[in-house]
């Protein structure tokens, strides 16, 4: 079975400041790696993933994450981190061992960057 | 264009009852998918549907069910309601294709509340 974790529940920045948001991935086969950011009594937003290719992947509003195979990590980064980027991110991972093609999420970390 | 759209947007139910959500996906998406996501957890999969057909089903009870109409809105109906049935129900939508890099774009979801 495929598993997300998210080690930190929180990160705290400064803005202006980059930042970085760590999400590892355990799964068979080849990973097809997700990030969303939900914003408070809101859906989630789909900001990029990785499917193949390049290991730097840029996504929507200046984010953009690193893949690394050896290490099975898909952190989240951005160089200059904006106060209106606080909010909560979700690293998911595409299922693989089924004919199904659901995500399955880590448990979320907290950005709150401070003005 | 219209995002995925859901309806209602909250919803009290007392312990015991039905409740059906409503769900319409981005227009040209055939597959719809339904996750649950409990407070300061995230999302789990409940459901996926593509062509009115099933093609994936989470560790959830027979109490959830779901469908899909010909114009590929979906319906989640839960039975017996529990507290613990309490939660942020999202709805996502994709293109279908199949591919594992096939996004999904998650509407806002309905918020349910079980007394």
């Amino acid at each position: 079975a495929q598993s997300v974790a998210q080690p930190e529940d929180q990160v705290n920045v400064a803005e202006g400041n980059p930042l970085t948001v760590k999400c590892t991935y355990s799964v068979s086969g080849n990973p097809y790696l997700f990030w969303y950011v939900q914003y408070p009594n809101r859906g989630l937003q789909f900001l990029l993933k990785y499917i193949t290719g390049d290991n730097l992947v840029k996504g929507s509003y200046g984010f953009e994450a690193e893949f690394n195979k050896s290490q099975t990590s898909f952190h989240l980064k951005k160089p200059s981190a904006l106060v209106s980027d606080s909010a909560l991110y979700f690293c998911a991972v595409r299922d693989t061992d089924t004919g199904r093609r659901a995500l399955t999420f880590g448990s979320g970390t907290r950005l709150q960057v401070q003005p | 264009d219209a995002g995925v759209t859901q309806s209602p947007t909250h919803l009290i139910k007392t312990r015991g009852q039905h409740v059906t959500l409503r769900c319409s996906p981005i227009s040209g998406h055939k597959s719809v998918s339904w996750y649950q996501q409990v407070l300061g957890q995230g999302p789990q999969f409940i459901f996926q549907y593509y062509e009115k057909e099933e093609r994936g089903r989470g560790n959830f009870p027979d109490r959830f069910s779901a469908r899909q109409f010909p114009n590929y809105s979906s319906e989640l109906n839960v039975n017996a309601l529990l507290l613990g049935d309490s939660a942020l129900y999202l709805c996502a939508s994709s293109l279908g294709t199949g591919m594992m890099g096939d996004t999904q774009y998650f509407g806002p979801g309905t918020r349910l509340t079980v007394l």
